[in-house]
């Protein structure tokens, strides 16, 4: 098992659906985060979840609800998105939310149609 | 605020050729931490190196070296006798005091491309 799994790793959705991103991770880790990556910006982060409480949301908009239901599994359901929301969602987990040092699963490429 | 500059978007070298990767970083704390992260095709993210704000030593790695210099506020990554398998993405980051947690500012990354 690799350390951090995402799935799906390709999404193409309309406007209109809901769909969600999965996330595990097999690292005993008590910290987990999504990362947006759109083209030709920096990596934004959008969620951190400590022992599956939500410990930072970085503004984003409430069209993304996380959920964390236990420690080693973190979701991102998407509903009503745009065309600007087509990017690369990593999730990342850690040791604890005091460490830098993450640990990435490979994305989900979402395109919004 | 907390901001990471990587001047150069992307590079080519040729196979065994060094090749340095910039990263300038401004931050108002005292205490901080500086990374790079490997980004090969797959997608995810590696992480390669932490260094504490107070620990300006250079660091290497076999072919991997890190040059953290206070002065300049700059963190740059060499790779000696670059190979094939170089060819990815590299970000440095730098770490901050979020409300709840250590947060990341990531530079935009650094295209590198190593050629046969």
């Amino acid at each position: 098992e690799t350390g951090v799994t995402q799935t799906p790793r390709h999404l193409v959705m309309g406007m209109t659906n809901k769909k969600s991103l999965k996330c595990e991770q097999h690292l005993g880790h008590n910290a987990m985060y999504w990362y947006k990556q759109s083209a030709k910006k920096p990596l934004e982060l959008m969620f951190v979840y400590s022992l599956e409480e939500r410990v930072e949301n970085n503004s984003v908009p409430s069209r993304f609800s996380p959920e964390c239901p236990n420690s080693s599994h973190l979701f991102l359901h998407l509903h009503t998105l745009q065309p600007e929301d087509s990017a690369l969602y990593l999730c990342a987990s850690s040791q604890d939310r005091w460490t830098g040092e993450l640990f990435f699963g490979e994305g989900s490429r979402l395109t919004v149609l | 605020a907390q901001k990471v500059t990587q001047a150069q978007t992307e590079i080519s070298v040729v196979e065994k050729e060094d090749v340095t990767l910039d990263c300038v970083y401004e931050t108002r704390d005292t205490t901080y931490y500086l990374f790079w992260y490997k980004q090969p095709p797959s997608g995810e993210l590696v992480f390669l190196i932490r260094r504490n704000s107070f620990d300006e030593q250079n660091e290497i790695s076999g072919r991997y070296s890190w040059n953290f210099q206070k002065s300049t506020s700059s963190f740059n990554f060499t790779i000696t006798a670059s190979q094939v398998v170089d060819s990815a993405v590299y970000f440095c980051a730098l770490s901050y005091s979020g409300a709840g947690s250590y947060q990341l500012t990531f530079g935009k990354g650094t295209k590198l491309s190593v050629i046969p």
